[in-house]
Protein backbone atom coordinates (compact mmCIF):
# COMPACT_ATOMS: atom_id res chain seq x y z
CA UNK A 1 0.00 0.00 0.00
CA UNK A 2 1.08 3.58 -0.62
CA UNK A 3 0.56 6.69 1.67
CA UNK A 4 2.03 10.11 2.12
CA UNK A 5 2.87 11.71 5.22
CA UNK A 6 3.46 15.86 4.90
CA UNK A 7 5.22 17.00 8.49
CA UNK A 8 3.75 20.65 9.00
CA UNK A 9 0.23 21.33 7.91
CA UNK A 10 1.61 25.40 7.62
CA UNK A 11 5.04 26.81 6.93
CA UNK A 12 6.02 30.73 7.23
CA UNK A 13 9.25 31.45 5.72
CA UNK A 14 10.61 35.03 5.07
CA UNK A 15 10.48 36.99 1.53
CA UNK A 16 13.93 35.44 0.11
CA UNK A 17 14.50 32.65 2.61
CA UNK A 18 14.82 28.76 1.56
CA UNK A 19 11.26 27.20 1.61
CA UNK A 20 11.28 23.25 2.17
CA UNK A 21 8.34 21.10 2.68
CA UNK A 22 8.40 17.61 3.64
CA UNK A 23 7.20 14.95 2.29
CA UNK A 24 7.85 11.08 3.67
CA UNK A 25 6.08 8.05 1.64
CA UNK A 26 5.32 4.76 2.11
CA UNK A 27 5.16 2.44 -1.40
CA UNK A 28 5.48 -1.62 -1.33
CA UNK A 29 6.86 -0.66 -4.96
CA UNK A 30 9.48 1.80 -6.63
CA UNK A 31 6.81 4.89 -6.16
CA UNK A 32 6.44 7.64 -8.50
CA UNK A 33 6.51 10.81 -6.66
CA UNK A 34 4.94 14.42 -7.40
CA UNK A 35 4.98 17.62 -5.93
CA UNK A 36 1.36 20.06 -7.29
CA UNK A 37 0.88 23.68 -6.03
CA UNK A 38 -2.87 24.41 -5.88
CA UNK A 39 -3.49 28.12 -5.38
CA UNK A 40 -6.98 29.53 -4.27
CA UNK A 41 -9.91 28.04 -6.03
CA UNK A 42 -7.89 26.37 -8.72
CA UNK A 43 -6.95 22.70 -9.44
CA UNK A 44 -3.30 21.72 -9.08
CA UNK A 45 -0.46 22.09 -10.81
CA UNK A 46 2.55 19.43 -11.40
CA UNK A 47 5.47 21.58 -9.59
CA UNK A 48 7.93 18.25 -10.64
CA UNK A 49 7.94 14.31 -10.37
CA UNK A 50 9.89 11.42 -9.58
CA UNK A 51 9.85 8.42 -12.03
CA UNK A 52 12.77 6.35 -10.99
CA UNK A 53 15.73 8.50 -13.54
CA UNK A 54 17.28 11.13 -11.43
CA UNK A 55 17.03 11.62 -7.65
CA UNK A 56 17.62 15.30 -7.77
CA UNK A 57 14.36 16.91 -9.81
CA UNK A 58 14.07 20.39 -11.02
CA UNK A 59 10.47 21.68 -11.35
CA UNK A 60 9.05 24.77 -12.17
CA UNK A 61 9.29 27.91 -10.40
CA UNK A 62 12.86 27.63 -8.68
CA UNK A 63 11.50 24.33 -6.97
CA UNK A 64 13.44 20.95 -7.00
CA UNK A 65 12.90 17.75 -4.55
CA UNK A 66 15.51 14.88 -3.78
CA UNK A 67 14.53 11.32 -4.01
CA UNK A 68 16.05 9.26 -0.90
CA UNK A 69 15.04 5.88 -1.02
CA UNK A 70 16.85 5.25 2.37
CA UNK A 71 14.88 7.95 4.05
CA UNK A 72 11.61 7.70 2.15
CA UNK A 73 11.44 11.09 1.57
CA UNK A 74 11.10 13.61 -1.27
CA UNK A 75 11.21 17.31 0.50
CA UNK A 76 10.69 20.27 -1.84
CA UNK A 77 12.78 23.43 -1.68
CA UNK A 78 13.57 26.65 -3.06
CA UNK A 79 16.64 28.78 -2.19
CA UNK A 80 14.90 32.03 -2.44
CA UNK A 81 11.46 32.47 -1.40
CA UNK A 82 8.84 34.46 -3.19
CA UNK A 83 5.31 36.70 -2.75
CA UNK A 84 3.58 34.28 -5.71
CA UNK A 85 4.89 31.35 -3.70
CA UNK A 86 2.46 31.30 -1.16
CA UNK A 87 -0.21 28.92 -1.37
CA UNK A 88 -1.15 25.04 -1.13
CA UNK A 89 1.26 22.00 -1.95
CA UNK A 90 0.39 18.58 -2.16
CA UNK A 91 2.99 15.93 -2.03
CA UNK A 92 1.42 12.57 -4.01
CA UNK A 93 2.57 8.84 -4.52
CA UNK A 94 1.46 7.01 -6.93
CA UNK A 95 2.13 2.75 -8.70
CA UNK A 96 2.81 3.21 -12.47
CA UNK A 97 0.46 6.63 -12.77
CA UNK A 98 -2.33 5.14 -11.92
CA UNK A 99 -4.11 5.40 -8.40
CA UNK A 100 -2.35 8.52 -6.82
CA UNK A 101 -2.26 9.08 -2.77
CA UNK A 102 -2.20 12.62 -1.37
CA UNK A 103 -0.89 13.86 1.50
CA UNK A 104 -2.79 16.51 3.64
CA UNK A 105 -0.90 19.48 2.50
CA UNK A 106 0.94 22.21 3.20
CA UNK A 107 -0.14 25.47 3.27
CA UNK A 108 3.27 27.75 2.46
CA UNK A 109 2.85 31.22 3.85
CA UNK A 110 5.45 34.27 2.47
CA UNK A 111 6.30 36.87 4.88
CA UNK A 112 7.35 40.09 2.96
CA UNK B 1 -0.47 19.96 -23.90
CA UNK B 2 -2.44 17.65 -21.52
CA UNK B 3 -4.89 20.46 -20.83
CA UNK B 4 -7.96 18.67 -18.61
CA UNK B 5 -10.85 21.07 -18.91
CA UNK B 6 -14.14 21.17 -16.46
CA UNK B 7 -17.42 22.84 -16.71
CA UNK B 8 -18.81 24.44 -15.13
CA UNK B 9 -16.02 25.70 -13.10
CA UNK B 10 -19.20 27.20 -10.52
CA UNK B 11 -22.53 25.87 -9.56
CA UNK B 12 -25.02 26.92 -7.39
CA UNK B 13 -28.27 24.52 -7.20
CA UNK B 14 -31.20 24.29 -4.84
CA UNK B 15 -31.42 21.01 -2.31
CA UNK B 16 -32.72 18.50 -4.22
CA UNK B 17 -31.64 19.12 -7.79
CA UNK B 18 -28.99 16.98 -9.66
CA UNK B 19 -25.88 18.84 -11.20
CA UNK B 20 -23.40 17.44 -13.83
CA UNK B 21 -20.12 18.29 -13.93
CA UNK B 22 -18.12 17.37 -17.32
CA UNK B 23 -14.54 16.98 -17.24
CA UNK B 24 -12.49 16.40 -20.59
CA UNK B 25 -9.73 15.58 -21.64
CA UNK B 26 -8.46 18.01 -24.61
CA UNK B 27 -5.46 17.08 -25.84
CA UNK B 28 -5.39 13.62 -25.30
CA UNK B 29 -7.12 10.40 -24.73
CA UNK B 30 -7.50 9.28 -21.17
CA UNK B 31 -8.70 5.49 -20.14
CA UNK B 32 -9.25 6.32 -17.35
CA UNK B 33 -10.05 9.56 -15.31
CA UNK B 34 -10.63 10.39 -11.70
CA UNK B 35 -13.14 12.02 -9.64
CA UNK B 36 -12.05 13.78 -5.84
CA UNK B 37 -13.41 16.08 -3.54
CA UNK B 38 -11.47 18.68 -1.67
CA UNK B 39 -12.81 20.16 1.63
CA UNK B 40 -11.91 23.90 2.67
CA UNK B 41 -8.27 23.17 3.90
CA UNK B 42 -8.01 19.67 3.10
CA UNK B 43 -6.81 17.53 0.93
CA UNK B 44 -8.04 15.45 -1.87
CA UNK B 45 -10.13 12.94 -1.64
CA UNK B 46 -10.47 9.88 -4.14
CA UNK B 47 -14.39 10.07 -4.73
CA UNK B 48 -13.96 6.99 -7.83
CA UNK B 49 -12.18 5.95 -10.83
CA UNK B 50 -14.04 6.47 -14.12
CA UNK B 51 -13.07 3.47 -16.54
CA UNK B 52 -13.95 4.07 -20.27
CA UNK B 53 -16.55 1.92 -21.07
CA UNK B 54 -16.94 0.12 -18.02
CA UNK B 55 -17.93 0.72 -14.46
CA UNK B 56 -16.77 3.62 -12.26
CA UNK B 57 -15.03 1.90 -9.05
CA UNK B 58 -16.45 3.97 -6.13
CA UNK B 59 -13.95 4.30 -2.83
CA UNK B 60 -15.35 3.18 0.63
CA UNK B 61 -18.23 5.12 1.78
CA UNK B 62 -18.65 7.04 -1.56
CA UNK B 63 -22.48 6.41 -2.85
CA UNK B 64 -22.55 5.11 -6.09
CA UNK B 65 -25.91 5.85 -6.65
CA UNK B 66 -25.75 9.81 -5.29
CA UNK B 67 -22.14 10.24 -7.11
CA UNK B 68 -23.40 8.83 -10.83
CA UNK B 69 -20.32 8.56 -13.14
CA UNK B 70 -20.01 7.77 -16.56
CA UNK B 71 -17.08 7.56 -18.95
CA UNK B 72 -18.80 7.31 -22.33
CA UNK B 73 -15.62 8.46 -24.19
CA UNK B 74 -11.81 8.57 -23.90
CA UNK B 75 -11.80 12.47 -23.63
CA UNK B 76 -14.87 12.57 -21.50
CA UNK B 77 -16.12 11.58 -17.97
CA UNK B 78 -19.14 12.84 -16.29
CA UNK B 79 -19.84 13.27 -12.45
CA UNK B 80 -23.79 13.98 -11.56
CA UNK B 81 -24.42 14.56 -7.77
CA UNK B 82 -28.08 13.34 -7.47
CA UNK B 83 -30.44 14.86 -5.30
CA UNK B 84 -27.68 17.00 -4.38
CA UNK B 85 -27.77 18.88 -0.21
CA UNK B 86 -26.02 21.23 1.44
CA UNK B 87 -23.64 18.82 2.64
CA UNK B 88 -22.36 17.94 -0.61
CA UNK B 89 -21.47 21.49 -1.41
CA UNK B 90 -17.28 21.01 -2.07
CA UNK B 91 -14.82 21.65 -4.27
CA UNK B 92 -14.56 18.44 -6.80
CA UNK B 93 -11.35 18.12 -9.26
CA UNK B 94 -11.04 15.62 -11.71
CA UNK B 95 -7.75 14.37 -13.34
CA UNK B 96 -6.89 11.94 -16.46
CA UNK B 97 -4.31 9.62 -17.14
CA UNK B 98 -2.84 9.46 -20.57
CA UNK B 99 -3.16 6.31 -22.40
CA UNK B 100 0.74 6.61 -23.65
CA UNK B 101 3.27 8.59 -24.55
CA UNK B 102 5.55 10.40 -22.50
CA UNK B 103 3.62 11.43 -19.25
CA UNK B 104 1.35 7.93 -19.43
CA UNK B 105 2.48 7.83 -15.69
CA UNK B 106 1.00 11.32 -14.54
CA UNK B 107 -2.11 12.53 -13.92
CA UNK B 108 -3.27 16.10 -15.60
CA UNK B 109 -5.73 17.67 -13.37
CA UNK B 110 -8.74 19.74 -14.05
CA UNK B 111 -9.00 23.24 -12.64
CA UNK B 112 -11.94 22.17 -10.11
CA UNK B 113 -16.22 23.22 -10.08
CA UNK B 114 -17.17 24.68 -7.01
CA UNK B 115 -20.60 23.08 -6.39
CA UNK B 116 -22.47 25.34 -3.62
CA UNK B 117 -26.04 23.66 -2.36
CA UNK B 118 -28.32 25.96 -0.80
Amino acid sequence: AQSVTQLGSHVSVSEGALVLLRCNYSSSVPPYLFWYVQYPNQGLQLLLKYTSAATLVKGINGFEAEFKKSETSFHLTKPSAHMSDAAEYFCAVSVAGNQFYFGTGTSLTVIP
Amino acid sequence: GAVVSQHPSRVICKSGTSVKIECRSLDFQATTMFWYRQFPKKSLMLMATSNEGSKATYEQGVEKDKFLINHASLTLSTLTVTSAHPEDSSFYICSANPIAGASYNEQFFGPGTRLTVL
